[in-house]
């Protein structure tokens, strides 16, 4: 069946890096543009970023410019977020999630059909 | 930035209840709307995309329509299994979320 399992969520403190990771399977991961999405404790859920199907194209939202990098290795079908400089607001629940259409290039835009099950990270000292 | 605003917050009601929740765009997003649903503890499920397509697998009470930059998500009634908290979210211009709409039993 078609899955998405995160791992690499921790306590982290303030100003250190970390690197998540969300394998997939049941799919033809190379096919679909890939997104992570964060939830604070007790808030709504927040785009990151987006990496489309090549691994060419990538958007983050302002609030991660140049802290975070979006990655993935289409041959051992897995997405990574590197997040360097972390702050106390970036503590949240991060799910990877898939995009409904193949091949996804920049526009149209599209949801998220398929989540994993999310990883937590704590920035505190 | 579009800019999605949500109601109501929290909305209490009963199994077999019609509800609806609206979502209203700060700008256009060419029908760029998609609803989930989010459980405690589990991740966001995609219930309709392209503002009234409904996703696969999702029961036919749920619908969504829109009339310009206002949107709305019915359900035609309610069940048990439907108490949770429903996020929209635009992809017109990157992503954006609504805040969400607790449902409670009243």
């Amino acid at each position: 069946q078609v899955q998405l399992v995160e791992s690499g969520g921790r306590v982290v403190q303030p100003g250190r890096s970390l690197r998540l990771s969300c394998a997939a399977s049941g799919f033809i991961f190379s096919n679909y543009a890939m997104y992570w999405v964060r939830q604070a404790p007790g808030k709504g859920l927040e785009w990151v970023t987006i990496i489309s199907y090549d691994g060419n194209i990538k958007y983050y939202t302002d609030s991660v410019k140049g802290r975070f990098t979006i990655s993935r290795d289409n041959s051992k079908n897995t997405l990574f977020l590197q997040m360097n400089s972390l702050r106390a607001e970036d503590t949240a629940v991060y799910y990877c999630a898939r995009d409904l259409r193949v091949f996804w290039s920049g526009y149209p835009n599209y949801p998220m059909d398929v989540w994993g099950q999310g990883t937590t990270v704590t920035v505190s000292s | 930035d579009i800019q999605m605003t949500q109601s109501p917050s929290t909305l209490s009601a009963s199994v077999g209840d019609r509800v609806t929740i609206t979502c209203r765009a700060s700008q256009s997003t060419s029908s760029r709307l998609a609803w989930y649903q989010q459980k405690p503890g589990k991740a966001p499920k995609l219930l309709i995309y392209d503002a009234s397509s409904l996703e696969s697998g999702v029961p036919s009470r749920f619908s969504g329509s829109t009339s310009g930059t206002e949107f709305t998500l019915t359900i035609s009634s309610l069940q048990p299994d439907d108490f949770a908290t429903y996020f929209c979210q635009q992809y017109n211009s990157y992503w954006t979320f609504g805040q969400g709409t607790k449902v409670e039993i009243k």
